[in-house]
């Protein structure tokens, strides 16, 4: 059974601090690595897709890396924002036949 | 683009009723959509992986004739949970690709559909 973590759970953070959380998965048979953010009542939305080692990929104030020979991705928030709150997935592609998804971290941050 | 409808978004009924849930693909042709469900403070688990005009893959221990599939269009897949129990409360979200989408890309999604069943 393929397994996908992501820590922490929870984190509650200041508004302008800045965080990371982790994503980890097997490390063989990589294909790709996806990060979403999920608001509540809402569809999650991509934000990257990852799929060689080594990649490095940002989006404003959001970047994300990816260490595939250890199975492992950070995702990172520089000055946290009120906006940011938001529970942040990844989903892990041994191949082309479906995604694992790791429970996600719930991030909230603080005005 | 890329705009996933999933209605409805919840669903309380009661135990034995038969509920179906549309997934919609509203700018985009979809030929795979994927169903998941989530229970509480668990992942997205997949279901089954719906094919437009074949039927349904369904995942190791999810119970076919219990969760009917019908992908019978480019833009239209249905998940119908067939007499329904308390253990089939969840959240239930699909996703679809768009038919010429690698397969390293992301998913689309819906926003779920919570399901009550007492």
């Amino acid at each position: 059974i393929l397994n996908v973590e992501q820590s922490p759970q929870s984190l509650h953070v200041q508004e302008g601090d800045s965080t990371n959380f982790t994503c980890s998965f097997p490390s063989s048979n990589f294909y790709a690595l996806h990060w979403y953010r999920w608001e509540t009542a809402k569809s999650p939305e991509a934000l990257f897709v990852m799929t060689l080692n080594g990649d490095e990929k940002k989006k404003g104030r959001i970047s994300a890396t990816l260490n595939t020979k250890e199975g492992y991705s950070y995702l990172y928030i520089k000055g946290s924002q009120p906006e940011d709150s938001a529970t942040y997935l990844c989903a892990f592609g041994p191949g082309t036949y479906k995604y694992i998804f790791g429970t996600g971290t719930r991030l909230k941050v603080l005005a | 683009g890329a705009v996933v409808s999933q209605h409805p978004s919840w669903v309380i009924c009661k135990s034995g009723t038969s509920v179906k849930i549309e997934c919609r693909s509203l700018d985009f042709q979809a030929t795979t959509m994927f169903w998941y469900r989530q229970f509480p403070k668990q992942s997205l688990m997949l279901m089954a992986t719906s094919n437009e005009g074949s039927k349904a893959t369904y995942e190791q221990g999810v119970e076919k004739d219990k969760f009917l599939i019908n992908h019978a269009s480019l833009t239209l897949s249905t998940l119908t949970v067939t007499s329904a129990h308390p253990e089939d409360s969840s959240f239930y979200i699909c996703s679809a690709r768009k038919m010429t989408t690698p397969f390293h890309q992301p998913q689309h999604f819906g926003d779920g559909t919570r399901l009550s069943i007492l």
